[in-house]
């Protein structure tokens, strides 16, 4: 059972825009705590998506953003393409844990 | 741009130890985080511990105290040891670069090739 909680998939055609969740606590995501996403293609590692809640590193494409509100945090992208599908995951810190968490992880599957 | 590649031996039997250790190529040492993190089979990522180029470490309290994180500050390396491996042990592997946010938050910005354990007798 992952301190974070995502849907295990998600889906959507070419074109389209999906949105991925990452539901937490008073403890990480609703005490401020920011929240970063990463990417990963099956047998691949995991690549930094989203850092800082909304913030794109050099080369993520404008159709992938962040945000966050209260204790959640979405990951959304539009203009779905096939070399989206892969797994998903979102990232925190606890303070009751005292450490970095992970959400369970969403497959995307693009139709 | 900075490269983490990893190395060990990912063939154990059953209560041996499993060492890795992670180099750091063309990048500072200090001033970020230094984390493992594992990745069972078809499951999702759970993040090991960290530690700084002081030597301060932090661990995951879900996990038993079966793991040691180290540094050598100067190689540029980390290191993790895990003692007593099982067949539940069984995972890839990673060790990344976090970057610090507001305090012992990080992210992970780089990540080292991946080793799988495969413990087995």
């Amino acid at each position: 059972q992952s301190v974070l909680t995502q849907p295990p998939s998600v889906s959507g055609a070419p074109g389209q825009r999906v949105t991925i969740s990452c539901t937490g606590s008073s403890s990480n995501i609703g005490a401020g705590y920011d929240v970063h996403w990463y990417q990963q293609i099956p047998g691949t590692t995991p690549k930094l998506l989203i850092y800082g809640n909304s913030d794109r590193p050099s080369g993520v494409p404008g159709r992938v953003s962040g945000s966050k509100s209260g204790t959640s945090a979405s990951l959304a992208i539009t203009g779905l393409q096939a070399e989206d599908e892969a797994d998903y995951y979102c990232q925190s810190y606890d303070s009751r844990l005292s450490g970095v968490v992970f959400g369970g992880g969403t497959k995307l599957t693009v139709l | 741009q900075v490269q983490l590649q990893q190395w060990g031996a990912g063939l154990l039997k059953p209560s041996e130890t499993l060492s890795l250790t992670c180099a750091v190529y063309g990048g500072s040492f200090s001033g970020y985080f230094w984390s493992w993190i594992r990745q069972p089979p078809g499951k999702g990522l759970e993040w090991i511990g960290k530690i700084d180029h002081s030597g301060n470490t932090n661990y995951n309290p879900s996990l038993k105290r079966r793991f040691t994180i180290s540094v050598d500050v100067s190689k540029n390396q980390f290191s993790l040891k895990l003692t007593s491996v099982t067949a539940a042990d069984t995972a890839v592997f990673y060790c990344a670069r976090g970057i610090p946010v507001s305090g012992t938050n990080n992210y992970f910005d780089s990540w080292g090739q991946g080793t799988l354990l495969t413990a087995s007798s």
